[in-house]
């Protein structure tokens, strides 16, 4: 079964509305989270390094005033795209790192991701 | 040149063939290797992990090569549930930072 959630599956918005986006880790305590954007064809490219409690780390290239990051706890994170334009539609995919019993290990686990659809 | 590279495809192979997919990596210091699947429009699944001395999993094969910074993925007796695209991953870190960064993937489609 799935251990990552993300929260919507699938968003239409008009140009200049903000979208949220949640990711939940299921079944263990995800020590950082990750926000990937993927465009058509292309790979998944990091956006942000988040740790619970503390400031997200950006790559560059990244308008960390556009897309807000919270990790409020070992569970979840939410991307926040601020007044979203057209170019930002894009599929964009969460992923959580931490120990889980099942697997006896640290290892990285992917939300099903988002589709936004901005107009 | 970039972190991880891969051939794009996209490879279109009967059932029942065997292909390999190749990757190469840009960073010596890399720690840890993957082979993830993506099938259209979901996110990647991971497949399998990458060990020095390869290793194997039912039809699916990999293997590492520290020297040359390269990792294959084999897969034997294609099936049609094997479409999808293969994406290579590699794991940096340091510093207190950890980062998977992913090939752009190779597209397969097997075909009846």
């Amino acid at each position: 079964g799935a251990v990552v959630s993300q929260h919507p599956s699938r968003v239409i918005c008009k140009s200049g509305t903000s979208v949220k986006i949640e990711c939940r880790s299921l079944d263990f305590q995800a020590t950082t989270m990750f926000w990937y954007r993927q465009f058509p064809k292309q790979s998944l490219m990091l956006m942000a390094t988040s740790n619970e409690g503390s400031k997200a780390t950006y790559e560059q290239g990244v308008e960390k005033d556009k897309f807000l990051i919270n990790h409020a706890s070992l569970t979840l994170s939410t991307l926040t795209v601020t007044s979203a334009h057209p170019e930002d539609s894009s599929f964009y995919i969460c992923s959580a790192r931490g120990f889980r019993l099942a697997e006896n290990q640290e290892t990285q686990y992917f939300g099903p991701g988002t589709r936004l659809l901005v107009l | 040149r970039k972190e991880v590279e891969q051939d794009p495809g996209p490879f279109n192979v009967p059932e029942g063939a065997t292909v390999a997919f190749n990757c190469t990596y840009s960073n010596s210091a890399s720690q840890s290797f993957f082979w993830y699947r993506q099938d259209c429009r979901k996110e990647p699944k991971l497949l399998m992990s990458v060990y020095s001395s390869g290793n194997e999993d039912g039809r699916f094969t990999a293997q590492l090569n520290r020297a040359s910074q390269y990792i294959s993925l084999l897969i034997r007796d294609s099936k049609l549930s094997d479409s999808a695209t293969y994406l290579c991953a590699v794991i940096n870190s340091g510093a207190g930072s950890y980062q998977l960064t992913f090939g752009k993937g190779t597209k397969l489609s097997v075909i009846p």
